[in-house]
């Protein structure tokens, strides 16, 4: 089965530092990756996604995420976070046939002044 | 373009109650899934529609149903509501098609909060 395990439940750092939050997957197959945040009150936006290709994918507001195969991993990374950046954050993976997402438990980044 | 919508907002049942919501997808998507966030369980698939057919189904029970119609725009039903069934309900639409075995991105509505009293 197709599955992710995010492997920080909070992460705690001060604006304008680097951040890294952690995905790791569970896949035998061709397996596509997503980062969904979810500010509070609201629904899910997506961040970026790994389909094929480069495994250095860049997304919206300044986020970018490297796919390691031979790590399993898909690693979420900003080099400067802001205030705004405070919200959970998700892994997410497509399963099989594409229909549905398989989400991690989620990540609380919380960005302190 | 209008993004995913939702309705209503928010929701107080009373246990044992059925409730009703609505999800309209993006214009010209025609999957539309369904999703169950809880602090506890987290984001679980509930079921996915495309084309008015059930594609795919999460492990929920049979008080949890859903339909899609013609103009794509899905409701999902929950019977005989219990307190655990409050949740964060969210609806995400997509073309629905896989280019090369690769899925459609999914985007998601603002959710329907249901709350069981």
């Amino acid at each position: 089965a197709q599955s992710v395990t995010q492997l920080d439940s909070q992460v705690p750092v001060f604006e304008e530092a680097p951040v890294e939050l952690r995905c790791n997957y569970s896949s035998s197959v061709s397996v596509y990756l997503f980062w969904y945040v979810q500010y509070p009150n609201q629904g899910l936006q997506l961040l970026l996604k790994y389909l094929s290709g480069s495994t250095l994918v860049k997304g919206i507001n300044g986020f970018e995420a490297e796919f390691n195969k031979s790590q399993t991993s898909f690693h979420l990374r900003k080099p400067s976070v802001h205030i705004s950046d405070t919200a959970e954050y998700f892994c997410a993976v497509s399963d099989l046939w594409g229909y549905a997402l398989n989400f991690g438990k989620g990540t609380s980044l919380l960005v302190t002044p | 373009k209008a993004g995913v919508t939702q309705t209503p907002r928010y929701l107080i049942k009373t246990r044992g109650q059925q409730v009703t919501l609505s999800c309209s997808p993006i214009s010209g998507h025609r999957s539309v899934s369904w999703y169950q966030q809880t602090p506890g369980q987290g984001l679980q698939f509930l079921f996915e529609y495309f084309s008015e057919t059930q594609r795919n189904k999460g492990n929920f029970p049979g008080r949890f149903s859903g339909r899609q119609f013609s103009n794509s725009r899905s409701e999902m039903n929950v019977s005989t509501l219990e307190l655990g069934d409050s949740a964060l309900y969210l609806c995400a639409s997509s073309l629905g098609g896989t280019s090369g075995g690769i899925p459609d991105t999914q985007y998601f509505g603002p959710g329907t909060r249901l709350t069981v009293l």
